[in-house]
């Protein structure tokens, strides 16, 4: 158990609505850092949270939002989803903000568009 | 473009050999890699990592080799058990106050055959 815990597990929504995905890291992490793995790639970054500010973006589409709230859970917002957004979405955390140390992973959420 | 290549989507390894999977990356600026280990319907989990000023690093039966000038990275592992059988993802970040989420590989599959 890495300590990071993210709900739900499994997801299957139509085309064009809204979720959301959440995620609390490990107690005292202040870093949460969202990904997308997509059928047969690897891990893409999407943004990183850092003591409730944005501090870096990868490659999230316009269409997602995602923010830190005061007790450091974040959630990640998938909007307007296309079939394409179908994915496995992990959060990760890590005590610092620095990508260089080891961050620890969810079980991550599957969302299914259909 | 992928800036990190895992060129082998899966590698077999006889139980008690040596089990070696190879990455590739582009960016230059990368400082410092990660090793990450994936079992199904579980997040990845931090294996072992290098800096940049270092060639090698050990930790048990996982070595990590790090070749600069030819941008290329290794693990290996000695001997291969059972439990070794799982998705391995090579992962770089780049150093520093700049804190972009870390750029994963695709995996490899390792199976430890008995």
């Amino acid at each position: 158990d890495s300590g990071v815990t993210q709900t739900p597990k499994h997801l299957i929504t139509a085309t064009g609505q809204r979720v959301t995905l959440r995620c609390s890291p490990r107690s005292g992490d202040l870093s949460v850092y969202w990904y997308q793995q997509s059928l047969d790639q690897g891990l893409q970054f999407l943004i990183q949270y850092y003591n409730g500010e944005e501090r870096a973006k990868g490659n999230i589409l316009e269409r997602f939002s995602a923010q830190q709230f005061p007790d450091l859970h974040s959630e990640l917002n998938l909007s307007s989803l296309e079939l394409g957004d179908s994915a496995l979405y992990f959060c990760a955390s890590s005590p610092q903000g620095q990508s260089n140390t080891e961050a620890f992973f969810g079980q991550g959420t599957r969302l299914t568009v259909v | 473009d992928q800036q990190v290549k895992q060129n082998s989507p899966s590698l077999s390894v006889q139980e008690g050999r040596i089990s070696i999977l190879n990455c590739d990356y582009t960016n230059s600026m990368f400082d410092y890699f990660l090793w990450y280990k994936k079992y199904p319907a579980e997040g990845p989990t931090f294996l072992i990592s290098i800096s940049s000023i270092k060639d090698k690093n050990e930790d048990g039966r996982f070595t990590v080799f790090l070749n600069k000038s030819a941008k290329h990275l290794s693990l290996h592992i000695v001997p291969s058990q059972p439990g070794d059988s799982a998705v391995y993802f090579c992962a770089a970040s780049l150093e520093g106050i700049r804190a972009d989420g870390l750029t994963f590989g695709k995996g490899t599959h390792l199976i430890i055959q008995p």
